[in-house]
């Protein structure tokens, strides 16, 4: 299953509203992960299960969507938020990412 | 709180058999809800799942390395293996070790910090 994220960059300014679109190339069923991730880091877990806020995760991050279009909201962007995230999804055994959404300061 | 610490060389020569171990700390590998996971990210590009083993010892490897890849558990140190034989340049990547299955089979965290092995004579 290949997932498409859109756009490949987002630039925005603290304060606005991002919108980050994921979508797979068959259906995954509510099987959708979020992630963060800033230079020189791992990934941070965001949404699981499409919709699922993960453990410690501010609630300006949202999730939502199933079958093969899911959407990444940030209400309010601040400065920590400025990094590249990824959807990724898990077909029975298989796991796939996305090729990530850069969202830099405009 | 679980916690995953990856380790090995950070140099391997073409052809040559990369090894990496992640140490588990704060929770046990004989967790029968976990599926220990690596990951690996070239520079300046995506994430790319490369397997996973439970600890019944059934392994899932993604189909375009499935023939160089093997992982292993050590339950006496708590730890989990890569092994990924023949390398070539295109193995040069930053390697994690992850966990899913808790609370969901669908996501993976935590995650190692990762470590850079570099592919070259």
């Amino acid at each position: 299953i290949v997932l498409t994220q859109s756009p490949a960059t987002l630039s925005l300014s603290p304060g606005e509203r991002a919108t980050l679109s994921c979508r797979a190339s068959q259906s995954v069923s509510s099987y959708l992960a979020w992630y963060q991730q800033k230079p020189g880091q791992a990934p941070r877990l965001l949404i699981y299960d499409a919709s699922n806020r993960a453990t410690g995760i501010p609630a300006r991050f949202s999730g939502s969507g199933s079958g093969t279009d899911f959407t990444l909201t940030i209400s309010r962007l601040e400065p920590d938020d400025f990094a590249i995230y990824y959807c990724q999804q898990r077909a029975n055994w298989l796991y796939t990412f996305g090729q990530g959404t850069k969202v830099d300061i405009k | 709180q679980l916690q995953l610490q990856e380790s090995g060389p950070g140099l391997v020569k073409p052809s040559q058999t990369l090894s990496l171990t992640c140490s588990v700390s704060g929770g046990s590998i004989r967790n029968d809800n976990y599926y220990w996971t690596w990951i690996r990210q070239p520079a300046g590009k995506g994430l790319e799942w490369i397997g996973r083993i439970n600890i019944s010892g059934s392994t899932n490897y993604n189909p375009s390395l499935k023939s160089r890849v093997t992982m292993s558990l050590d339950t006496s140190r708590n730890q989990f293996s890569l092994k990924v034989t023949s390398v070539t340049a295109a193995d040069t990547a930053v390697y994690y070790c992850a966990t899913a299955g808790v609370p969901s089979t669908g996501m993976f965290a935590p995650w190692g910090q990762g470590t850079l092995v570099t592919v070259s004579s």
